[in-house]
């Protein structure tokens, strides 16, 4: 089965931009989580998306936004970029269990480096 | 103020020797993932834990969940170069909907020939 894909891997952008990242979850997989990983703070969450809904979402302004598709693919958007916007962007999968949570497993990651 | 403390931060050791990493919190957790990271590349799952006082073995490593499903512990026996790397511990808070999840801030650890 393949894994979670991120399109791009890296991306360069500078200041006052905006930028679109892709995620593909593996198959069968409904939610689809955002994470940014800076070395600074480390792993937040981002948001998560299932059936298409923002089913939860961190601590982030709202230059920050989502969506999912019918096909589970889901794209982040950050608008109006800023220095501190550089980091590792991640997306993770995982299947939706009645009552609890599951499994995320992890793409790649894009690399998001604003000038 | 991280919810999730990982301690330590960082450690270098010789190859052969035992080390634990140490994640607690003052809350309650539904599961507890263990990630290993490489650098440039996303965290791989190492092991998932759902039951308080579970114990899973990976080979050389021992998870352990603590039995109020606060805390948990990575331990390494007879560690190997091929260990270095981010280990990371991220739980799913008990009551939140949905899968999100809580990291820790990380354990560097470099496993030296």
């Amino acid at each position: 089965k393949a894994g979670v894909t991120q399109t791009p891997r890296y991306l360069i952008k500078t200041r006052g931009q905006q930028v679109t990242l892709s995620c593909s979850p593996i198959s069968g997989h409904r939610s689809v989580s955002w994470y940014q990983q800076t070395p600074g703070q480390g792993l937040q969450f981002l948001f998560e998306y299932f059936s298409e809904t923002q089913r939860n979402k961190g601590n982030f302004p709202g230059r920050f936004s989502g969506r999912q598709f019918s096909n589970s693919r889901s794209e982040m958007n950050v608008s109006t970029l800023e220095l501190g916007d550089s980091a590792l962007y991640l997306c993770a999968s995982s299947r939706v269990l009645a009552g609890s949570t599951d499994t995320q497993y992890f793409g790649p990651g894009t690399r998001l480096t604003v000038l | 103020t991280q919810l999730l403390e990982q301690s330590p931060q960082f450690l270098s050791i010789q190859e052969g020797e035992n080390l634990t990493v140490y994640c607690n919190s003052s809350s309650v957790f539904s599961s507890l993932q263990w990630y290993r990271q490489e650098p440039g590349e996303g965290p791989v799952l190492l092991v998932t834990v759902v039951t308080g006082g579970e114990v899973k073995k990976l080979k050389r490593l021992t998870f352990q969940f603590g039995d109020a499903r606060k805390d948990s512990s990575l331990h390494i026996t007879a560690a190997q170069p091929g260990d270095t790397g981010l280990y990371l511990c991220a739980g799913a808070i008990f009551g939140n909907a949905g899968n999100m999840l809580t990291f820790g801030g990380g354990t560097r650890l470099m496993v030296k020939p």
